[in-house]
């Protein structure tokens, strides 16, 4: 299938280690985020999402955290599986609208 | 359940060709949007449906792009005289609604390559 990500920025983490990807967005506007996870030859995936009027969401394993002062977002993931290798996602919403703006993503490449 | 589908998952086509890219949203979705992705990049938006009306295409890049979606369920993106810029993965989601009801659910998307 087609590769994603060829260009992208690379964190390498060691098996069972915790993952920190990080997204700066653009529009002080947006009222929703969503961390989305792509792997070669499939479309993105939903993980994980958090509205404009929280600073911290938890899920299984993995943890979205925003910070609107300083308009960033990270993706915090727990004891990192190699099934978690693909290129990760950021994008927002911005209010009242429907359409989602990705960023440039970053590839997660777990090391056995 | 079955989720979005996308067909054909690869087309290649000639400078100048058209070419029609299919979406089966999930069965019931209202809202429904096409995506274009190049390689290395994260997906831009190109269109939005709910149900039959097309509400926002502002994401298409010229109008060479058509996209329609008749009956409120299936799409099709239509690229007239294809050229090379066109080369990408063309992404659709779909949404159990619009406004207020938030995640977007994506197909596999198809690869387009013009030569």
């Amino acid at each position: 299938g087609e590769s994603v990500g060829l260009h992208l920025p690379t964190l390498s983490v060691q098996e069972g280690d915790n993952s920190i990807i990080n997204c700066a967005y653009s529009n002080s506007a947006s009222d929703y985020f969503i961390w989305y996870k792509q792997e070669s030859g499939k479309g993105p995936q939903f993980i994980i999402d958090i509205r404009s009027n929280m600073d911290k969401r938890q899920g299984q394993r993995v943890t979205v955290l925003l910070n609107k002062t300083v308009k960033h977002l990270s993706l915090q993931i727990a004891a990192t599986q190699p099934g978690d290798s693909a290129v990760y996602f950021c994008a927002e919403r911005p209010d009242s609208s429907y359409k989602l703006i990705f960023g440039s993503g970053t590839r997660l490449l777990v090391r056995p | 359940g079955a989720g979005v589908s996308q067909s054909p998952r690869y087309k290649v086509a000639k400078r100048g060709q058209d070419v029609a890219l299919r979406c089966d949203p999930i069965s019931g979705h209202v809202s429904l949007f096409w995506y274009q992705q190049a390689l290395g990049q994260g997906p831009e938006f190109l269109t939005y449906f709910q149900n039959e009306a097309q509400l926002d295409k502002s994401g298409l890049p010229s109008d060479r792009f058509f996209a329609e979606r008749p009956e409120g369920s299936v799409s099709t993106l239509k690229i007239q005289r294809t050229q090379q810029e066109d080369s990408a993965v063309y992404l659709c989601a779909s949404s159990l609604a619009g406004y207020g009801a938030y995640e977007q659910y994506f197909g596999p998307g198809t690869r387009l390559t013009v030569t």
